[in-house]
């Protein structure tokens, strides 16, 4: 069985800090995704990232795929409240190409 | 543009009742999903459905069905409700594109057993 592990799980800090979440895993996966979902909604996709060692930029943010293709990481520069929310990293897997989802990390940023 | 949408968004059954969760998307997608999220568990996939016409368990599929109804539609029923099966339930639909697939979530139906 193919698992994500997402660290840490809470996350709480200062508008303008700095932070990284991570997706972990054993397995090797053809792709992977970050979304980010809030309150009373549905996840909304960030980025896919395909290449073993592909950094995305999406203004803040960094995304960052590892050589192996079995981790990836979220880096947020200078955190805003309106980065709160619940992160999710899925990979492609399982023999129908369906998504995996690891828990999430949920992140609060406080003005 | 509407997406995914996904009815009711809010429901109290008593256990043993029944219901069904509609879902559609206006996107053209052939693919469609039904996920339920739970605190700490994450998104699991309930069932999914790769074409018109095809259904497919997911990682937990016990005490649901699923109709894709056509292209656009995919529904959940519930037969007899369990505490158990108090969720927020997303309906999604996904396209394969280079990076591939891309999911698209409806808003969410938080549902309530007692």
């Amino acid at each position: 069985t193919q698992l994500l592990e997402q660290s840490p799980q809470f996350l709480s800090i200062q508008e303008g800090e700095n932070l990284t979440v991570y997706c972990n895993s054993s397995s090797v996966f053809s792709s992977l995704q970050w979304y980010r979902q809030e309150p009373g909604e549905g996840p909304v996709l960030l980025v896919t990232v395909v290449t073993g060692g592909e950094v995305k930029k999406l203004k803040r943010l960094t995304f960052q795929f590892g050589d192996a293709r079995k981790d990836s990481s979220l880096h947020i520069t200078a955190a805003q409240p309106g980065d709160t929310g619940l992160y999710l990293c899925a990979g492609t897997g399982g023999s129908q190409g369906n998504l995996i989802f690891g828990k999430g990390t949920k992140l609060s940023v406080k003005p | 543009n509407a997406g995914v949408t996904q009815t009711p968004k809010f429901q109290v059954l008593k256990t043993g009742q029944s219901m069904t969760l509609q879902c559609a998307q206006d996107m053209n997608h052939n693919s469609m999903y039904w996920y339920r999220q739970d605190p700490g568990m994450g998104l699991r996939l309930i069932y999914y459905s790769a074409s018109e016409g095809t259904t497919d368990k997911g990682e937990v599929p016990n005490g649901y069905n699923v109709s894709r109804l056509n292209k656009r539609e995919f529904s959940l029923r519930l037969e007899s409700a369990a505490p158990s099966q108090t969720s927020v339930y997303f309906c999604a639909s996904s396209v394969l594109g280079q990076d591939g697939n891309t999911i698209y979530f409806g808003e969410g139906s938080w549902l309530t057993v007692v």
